[in-house]
């Protein structure tokens, strides 16, 4: 599986967009990018996952760029529960073995 | 909604002991994972199955042993507990991954036994 960089620590205040940066720039064609989140103390969750096309759902959107070589998780109206540890990964599937790397550390301001 | 449940939230242990955590799935899932998780060092992975009564090392076996008995159930065993051992225990679970079109499928987690050795 490739390996993803992403910012240690980011802040963003409560009620904007939180645009949370990944880098995958040795990803495969058939790998995805997928976005977990942890709260303290609480086992990861799943957010959102894409291939090639930009992704939306009820909690994020996906945006990947065209060479897949890096992704922007939105969060588009960040509230206090949202202070997390965001993790990146590519990943043919999440189903088998995956690596959690360092994740982004999100704060969110009042 | 995916639900993954384990035995304990918290745990204490003293050295030495056999320790059993559990973890069980509501999904049919067919794979079934344990993690833990320290500060600076992430999630690392201990053991995995594919199916019931298979098993496969992760990252970090050396220690434990783990037991599937049942499809919906996947229990990880602390033989003699160390103080080292101190951590929290992740459960996830998912179903039969694929590659190339089928791929994106995605693990889902437990609420996490934090164990103390002592």
């Amino acid at each position: 599986d490739a390996k993803t960089t992403q910012p240690t620590s980011m802040d963003c205040a409560e009620g904007r967009a939180a645009n949370l940066p990944c880098n995958h720039s040795t990803i495969s064609g058939n790998e995805y990018v997928y976005w977990y989140r942890q709260i303290h103390s609480q086992g990861p969750q799943y957010i959102i996952h894409g291939l090639k096309n930009n992704e939306t759902n009820e909690m994020a959107s996906l945006i990947i760029t065209e060479d897949r070589k890096s992704s922007t998780l939105i969060l588009p109206h960040a509230t206090l529960r949202d202070t997390a540890v965001y993790y990146c990964i590519s990943a043919y599937s999440s189903a088998s073995k995956i690596i959690f790397g360092s994740g982004t550390r999100l704060s969110i301001r009042p | 909604d995916v639900k993954v449940t384990q035995s304990s939230r918290y745990l204490v242990k003293r050295t030495g002991e056999k320790v059993f955590l559990e973890c069980v799935q509501d999904m049919d899932h067919e794979n079934m994972f344990w993690y833990r998780q320290d500060p600076g060092l992430g999630l690392r992975l201990i053991y995995f199955s594919y199916d019931v009564k298979m098993k496969e090392k992760g990252d970090i076996p050396e220690g434990y042993s783990v037991s599937r008995e049942k499809k919906e159930r996947f229990s990880l065993i602390l033989e003699s507990a160390s103080t080292n051992q101190t951590s929290m225990y992740l459960c996830a679970s998912s179903s039969l991954g694929g590659q190339g079109a089928y791929g994106g499928e995605t693990q889902y987690f437990g609420p996490g036994t934090r164990l103390l050795v002592l």
